[in-house]
């Protein structure tokens, strides 16, 4: 069984801090694909990233950074200077490379709140 | 290139009417799932269907619950004799393959409230 684990509910920082949303998952394949995305207060899914089992290098994107490591088994990703626009409820999300098509398991979501 | 387009965006029904979400994918993608967001928590999965077939329900409640996608028009999220606890977000993506690597696009979702 798959499963994604976002242990903190609630985050709240002040605007320029940084900040870090940790997720753990579970999954018995070799061969799988992590995922975050963004839910701003307006309600869509925002995509920020896809990385595949066998790519541990980590990965920045402006003020964001994504911090890969298969051993302890976490995607935790980074704010850099965060922004009020940055809030948000922020979702982890699994999806095994071994199933035959994209069932994808999510986290409980972290609520991100910057103030200015 | 038009998105994933969901509508109605909002849906209000009284207990016991019926709720019909519409998903249309993308253009040249033939693979949809649904998933529902309760309140204040994570996304999960619903069903996958391809054109005309439902390849996994295993997150359907197994009573007032269908989901179909026709060969022409937009795949349908059916909730009969809607409940209060049926209030929730329901997001449908879609894919253009079926394997794990095909990136599942998410259209805006559509807000339900049984009142």
């Amino acid at each position: 069984a798959q499963k994604v684990t976002q242990a903190q509910t609630e985050i709240s920082v002040v605007e320029k801090e940084d900040v870090t949303l940790d997720c753990v998952y579970e999954t018995r394949d070799t061969t799988y694909y992590l995922f975050w995305y963004k839910q701003p207060p307006s309600g869509e899914l925002v995509f920020l990233i896809r990385r595949n089992s066998f790519d541990e290098q980590n990965e920045i994107s402006g003020r964001y950074s994504w911090n890969f490591q298969k051993s302890t088994s976490s995607f935790n990703f980074t704010i850099t200077a965060s922004q009020v626009v940055d809030s948000a409820v922020y979702f982890c999300a699994l999806l095994p490379g071994g199933t035959s098509y994209g069932k994808l398991t999510f986290g409980q979501g972290t609520i991100l709140t910057v103030h200015p | 290139n038009a998105g994933v387009m969901q509508n109605p965006r909002h849906l209000v029904r009284r207990r016991g009417q019926e709720a019909r979400l519409r998903c249309s994918p993308m253009k040249g993608h033939s693979h949809v799932y649904w998933y529902r967001q309760l309140p204040e928590e994570g996304l999960k999965f619903m069903v996958y269907l391809q054109k005309e077939n439902i390849i996994d329900e295993s997150g359907m409640p197994k009573e007032r619950f269908s989901a179909e996608f026709p060969k022409e028009g937009p795949s349908i999220l059916r909730i009969q004799q809607v409940v209060r606890g049926d209030s929730a977000a329901y997001f449908c993506a879609s894919s253009f393959g079926q394997g794990a690597s095909y990136e599942q696009y998410f259209g805006p979702g559509t807000r339900l409230t049984v009142t």
